[in-house]
């Protein structure tokens, strides 16, 4: 079965830019969707949003839609959660998140190690 | 958006006890309702999918159930390793869906 591996922690200051990664082990990541789940510092969990890498297609939760983009890269098996411009209220754990694109629910059972983004100047 | 409600936000429960966490959602929806199970310092873990099937690898004293506006998850005997932060996640509606704020359970 797929393993999702994420690159390690970031440190960034307000403005700069940022792209993480989370590497599928063991399988296609085109036979997955791929989700990104925000987690600040003491709360619960927040959907970022979803891709397709098989077709690019991205889908966004509302609060994020604008802030962040999320892609992939088939040819390395690697999705991406990215930011042009930083901001202190980034700072937050983030996972990524797998479902085999032929499962018939919408639930998520593969997950990332999480990588930690730490904004502040 | 689903709104997704858990309550309550902490129990304490003491283990071999049996307790119950319950989610409602603002707008009625089948059964498109996950469970997850949260421990410090670790992602999340599937419990539940379709508000009633139990993940590959889930005990059998995790149970789901539920449908339109109100689900819940039910522990029947708690072990230690249950203590834990608890989300329902509603993917019924505008991919990947929405979380509810977590229910902590703790030992008591």
């Amino acid at each position: 079965e797929v393993q999702l591996v994420q690159s390690g922690p970031e440190v960034k200051k307000p403005g700069e830019a940022l792209k993480i990664s989370c590497q599928a082990s063991g399988d296609t990541l085109t036979n997955y969707w791929i989700a990104w789940v925000r987690q600040m510092p003491g709360k619960g969990l927040e959907w970022v949003g979803l891709i397709y890498p098989g077709e690019s297609d991205t889908r966004y939760s509302p609060s994020f839609q604008g802030q962040v983009f999320i892609s992939a890269d088939t040819s390395i098996n690697t999705a991406f959660l990215q930011w042009r411009s930083l901001k202190a209220s980034d700072t937050a754990m983030y996972y990524c998140a797998g479902r085999n694109f032929g499962e018939s629910h919408g639930a998520f059972d593969i997950w990332g190690q999480g990588t930690m983004v730490t904004v502040s100047s | 958006e689903i709104v997704l409600t858990q309550s309550p936000a902490t129990v304490s429960v003491s283990p071999g006890e049996r307790v119950t966490l319950s989610c409602r959602a603002s707008q009625s929806f089948r059964s498109d309702l996950a469970w997850y199970q949260q421990k410090p310092g670790q992602p999340p873990r599937l419990l539940i999918y379709g508000a009633s099937t139990r993940a590959t690898g889930v005990p059998a004293r995790f149970s789901g159930s539920g449908s339109g506006t109100e689900f819940t998850l039910t522990i029947s005997s708690l072990q230690p390793e249950d203590f834990a932060v608890y989300y329902c996640h509603q993917y019924d509606n505008r991919p990947p869906g929405t979380f509810g704020q977590g229910t902590k359970l703790e030992i008591k």
